[in-house]
């Protein structure tokens, strides 16, 4: 069964990176992408952005641009998504999912979500 | 980028009744790439409907999406107790992708 398995929960001081890491089993990792979605407390689902499995294409929200970074290990089969520069709103829960491998589709299988506190 | 907007943002219900959410678009939403999700508190979101009508694999009958364009409609025939969430639309037609601020199904 497809199953996206996430790293565990990450506190951060402002001005910090990090990265979370997707692990996937289940199907053949390269013939789809992963997206990342994050969910700050008490809101709403954002989409960060996309990469494919297959050739490392990437494609992030603007807002997000110069700060995220996303790639995949296909001799891990992980996905790995990194944000800099963290401020307290990025305090979320970071979900991956896995999406197809142009990136534009829905997501049926979604990783059990990385909770991240930025707090000095 | 197309913003989507859900509402009502809460319905207030019981168990038996019919819930009826909507989810209007900025933009046209190209060849109908739109989904639903619920999401539970503390889980992960999960897939209702896809291509605007699409149920998922084991997603009940009980849930039906319809329209098109820029206005979309999720209907939950007979509301289950399992069924009080979050609902969250989706469009995947364009990039970026963007989610609806979501409606709120609780019991009343």
């Amino acid at each position: 069964q497809v199953q996206l398995v996430q790293s565990g929960a990450e506190v951060k001081k402002p001005g910090a990176s990090v990265k979370v890491s997707c692990k996937a089993s289940g199907y053949t990792f390269t013939n789809y992408g992963i997206t990342w979605v994050r969910q700050a407390p008490g809101q709403g689902l954002e989409w960060m952005g996309w990469i494919s499995a297959n050739n490392g294409n990437t494609n992030f929200a603007q807002k997000l641009q110069g700060r995220v970074t996303m790639t995949a290990d296909t001799s891990t089969r992980t996905a790995y998504m990194e944000l800099r520069s963290l401020t307290s709103d990025d305090t979320a829960v970071y979900y991956c999912a896995r999406t197809c491998s142009g990136g534009v589709c829905y997501s049926i299988y979604w990783g059990q979500g990385t909770p991240l506190t930025v707090s000095s | 980028e197309i913003v989507l907007t859900q509402s009502p943002g809460t319905l207030s219900l019981s168990p038996g009744e019919r819930a009826t959410l909507s989810c209007g678009a900025s933009q046209s939403v190209s060849s109908s790439s739109l989904a639903w999700y619920q999401q539970k508190p503390g889980q992960a979101p999960r897939l209702l409907i896809y291509g605007a009508s699409s149920r998922a694999t084991g997603i009940p009958d009980r849930f039906s999406g319809s329209g098109s364009g820029t206005d979309f409609t999720l209907t939950i025939s007979r509301l289950e107790p399992e069924d009080f969430a979050v609902y969250y639309c989706q469009q995947y037609g364009t990039s970026p992708l963007t989610f609806g601020g979501g409606t709120k199904v609780e019991i009343q």
